[in-house]
């Protein structure tokens, strides 16, 4: 079975700072991993996705993220926050090749001027 | 423009009633799904379909139904069988056959019932 617990339910940076959004997965096969933000009332964007390559993923907007098999980990991380980036970030789970996606229950992003 | 396009934006119901969200997409993609979003909380599958006139449920499918007449095509119900169908709602869409695959979200439809 595929779990996906994110760590955080609200961060709170300000303007100029780094973000790191925290993920943990659970998964009895090779995972397929992804980011993605949803602006709120609007459906969700992809920030990017990990499928047993790189294990350092970058994404759009100047977010990456580091797929740590040994940690079960996929930690979300941007150098320095954009009033821009506030939004809602999950962080989901497949196993690769199924079509079945398992959601996070998402973290809040709040940047401050 | 390619995407996904659901509609309406806002849709109030009386108790009792059934209504249909509409999703279309034109990006020629097999898979379609349906999730329901309540707040705090992650997406949650309702209903899947990987091909025209084929579909499975989700985790949550009880109180709806959907159909895949079309490709483009994949409505969801809302019926007066759903106690609690207050919600924002999304449709994505996927193409099928590579390990790579991703999910498209559309802008979602919020549900009230008055």
């Amino acid at each position: 079975a595929q779990s996906v617990t994110q760590l955080d339910s609200h961060v709170s940076v300000s303007e100029g700072t780094p973000v790191l959004l925290r993920c943990n997965y659970s998964s009895s096969y090779s995972p397929s991993l992804f980011w993605y933000v949803q602006h709120p009332n609007k459906g969700l964007q992809l920030l990017l996705k990990y499928t047993s390559a790189a294990t350092l993923v970058k994404g759009i907007n100047g977010f990456e993220a580091e797929f740590k098999k040994s940690e079960t980990s996929f930690h979300l991380t941007k150098p320095s926050a954009h009033m821009s980036d506030a939004a809602e970030y999950f962080c989901v789970v497949t196993p690769t090749g199924f079509q079945k996606l398992v959601f996070g229950t998402g973290t809040r992003l709040l940047v401050s001027p | 423009d390619g995407g996904i396009t659901q509609s309406p934006k806002y849709l109030f119901r009386k108790e009792g009633q059934n209504v249909t969200l509409s999703c279309e997409q034109n990006l020629n993609h097999d898979a379609m799904y349906w999730y329901r979003q309540d707040p705090g909380q992650g997406l949650r599958l309702i209903y899947y379909s990987q091909i025209v006139n084929d579909f499975q449920k989700g985790d949550i499918a009880e109180g709806y139904s959907v159909s895949r007449e079309k490709k483009e095509s994949f409505p969801l119900t809302v019926t007066s069988a759903q106690k609690n169908p207050t919600a924002f709602y999304l449709c994505a869409s996927m193409g099928l056959g590579g390990i790579t695959d991703t999910q498209y979200f559309g802008p979602g439809t919020r549900l009230t019932v008055l």
